[in-house]
């Protein structure tokens, strides 16, 4: 089956502005989650989409935001983008939400702010 | 957040076994102990998991201590392939815990 697909996988953008990011889970799964990563601070978590309701937030500032639409596929803005908004951004997505789902990930978009 | 903690790196010989340790000393009864790896230029892949008892599947093993405060992910013959990347988490249910947070994990490097 087809696994979690990420578009795009590379995009640079200009200081101050914003950008949309594209992720389809494998069919079925309900579950979506985005996460940053970046050689400083890691992979650190930034939200959770289930039936197109947010259900988990890390601590990121109010400038990235997602939505999660009815066919499960999700979109994650960042706003007014800093130079520190550099990093892979990954997406996975899990059948449901138990504890004892496996998450799949994608390959990740890889955005840089110049 | 519950936290876990694992050496920054090993090294291994080809076609040997590995055995990567985490500590987990504050897990409460109901989380789950995850291992998922990353290999290098890929997202993350889930590797196994499990709660009281250990766990066997085609890519590993995982052997959790009696009290659970530590957990071993056993590579029975480690590739060339298995080079990455492994962080164990812990996975709970109900608020900040539900998530896959993410430590350091360890960097294991496999020599032919």
């Amino acid at each position: 089956k087809a696994g979690v697909t990420q578009t795009p996988r590379y995009l640079i953008k200009t200081r101050g502005q914003q950008v949309t990011l594209s992720c389809s889970p494998i069919s079925g799964h309900r579950s979506v989650s985005w996460y940053q990563q970046t050689p400083g601070q890691g992979l650190q978590f930034l939200f959770e989409y289930f039936s197109e309701t947010q259900r988990n937030k890390g601590n990121f500032p109010g400038r990235f935001s997602g939505r999660q639409f009815s066919n499960s596929r999700s979109e994650m803005n960042v706003s007014t983008l800093e130079l520190g908004d550099s990093a892979l951004y990954l997406c996975a997505s899990s059948l449901g939400q138990a504890v004892y789902t496996e998450a799949f990930f994608g390959q990740g978009t890889r955005l840089t702010v110049v | 957040d519950a936290k876990t903690t694992q050496p920054n790196s090993m090294e291994s010989n080809e076609e040997e076994p590995v055995h990567l340790p985490c500590n987990h000393s504050t897990i409460s009864g109901t989380d789950y102990i995850h291992w998922y790896r990353q290999l290098p230029s890929q997202g993350p892949e889930y590797v196994i998991h499990g709660l009281t008892s250990n766990v066997n599947n085609r890519m590993a093993s995982l052997a959790i201590a009696e009290d659970r405060k530590s957990s071993t992910l056993i590579l029975h013959r480690a590739t060339l392939r298995d080079a990455a990347v492994y962080y164990c988490i812990l996975r709970g249910s109900g608020g900040s815990n539900y998530k896959l947070t993410f430590g350091k994990g360890t960097l294991l490097t496999v020599n032919p």
